[in-house]
């Protein structure tokens, strides 16, 4: 079936620098895709998303990318904070089938102060 | 988490017993779904349900049976045949044209 990859399993980011997280999806009909945040114990808390018919989207400190092209979608984290550091998956939804998120492995963030 | 309880937080379960476990939403949510999360790894989908009475089968539903008899409640459970259990199992509900999920905060089911 459809599924939805990371690139970088870890990743560590000094305080206050900017982090990119990437994710490589493979259903181009999928609608829309989303980022979630999940802290140790928790359940996964919603970030952001992008429609497939856009390229960028902004947030409170959060920019996602989605090239279509080469089906790629990244998280841009503006100025990372110590509380950014989880897991963080993408996931991606095709509409009309359950409304099923697919979720990647997922990337660890870890902020170093 | 959001109006969404699951319960309990911690499960521990012997070889051979069937365990459930609840997920109930204040969310007037019509779709609930069931994920299994194992340690380093993203979330499988389980069981979903869009409507009352109505349920389907996800990506890894063996050994795993569900019942939707009302709208607020998707309990889950975890029969002998399944073979691994131990896992992190999360619920989530989602409104119907709304495509984002709202989850609950998860059971740590362990076998013993």
């Amino acid at each position: 079936g459809e599924s939805v990859g990371l690139h970088l399993p870890t990743l560590s980011v000094q305080e206050g620098d900017n982090s990119i997280i990437n994710c490589a999806y493979s259903n181009s009909a999928s609608d829309y895709f989303i980022w979630y945040k999940q802290e140790s114990g928790k359940g996964p808390q919603f970030i952001i998303d992008i429609r497939s018919n856009m390229d960028k989207r902004q947030g409170q400190r959060v920019t996602v990318l989605l090239n279509k092209t080469v089906k790629h979608l990244s998280l841009q984290i503006a100025a990372t904070q110590p509380g950014d550091s989880a897991v963080y998956f993408c996931a991606e939804i095709l509409l009309g089938y359950g409304n099923k998120l697919v979720f990647g492995a997922g990337t660890i963030l870890r902020v170093k102060s | 988490d959001g109006g969404i309880t699951q319960s309990p937080k911690y499960l521990f379960r012997k070889e051979g017993q069937n365990v459930t476990l609840s997920c109930e939403q204040n969310l007037n949510h019509d779709a609930m779904y069931w994920y299994r999360q194992d340690p380093g790894q993203g979330l499988r989908l389980i069981y979903y349900s869009q409507i009352v009475n109505d349920f389907q089968k996800g990506d890894i539903a063996e050994g795993y049976s569900v019942s939707r008899e009302k709208k607020e409640s998707f309990p889950l459970t975890v029969t002998s045949a399944q073979k691994n259990p131990t896992a992190f199992y999360l619920c989530a509900t989602s409104d119907r044209g709304i495509y984002g999920y709202t989850f609950g905060s998860g059971t740590r089911l362990t076998v013993v």
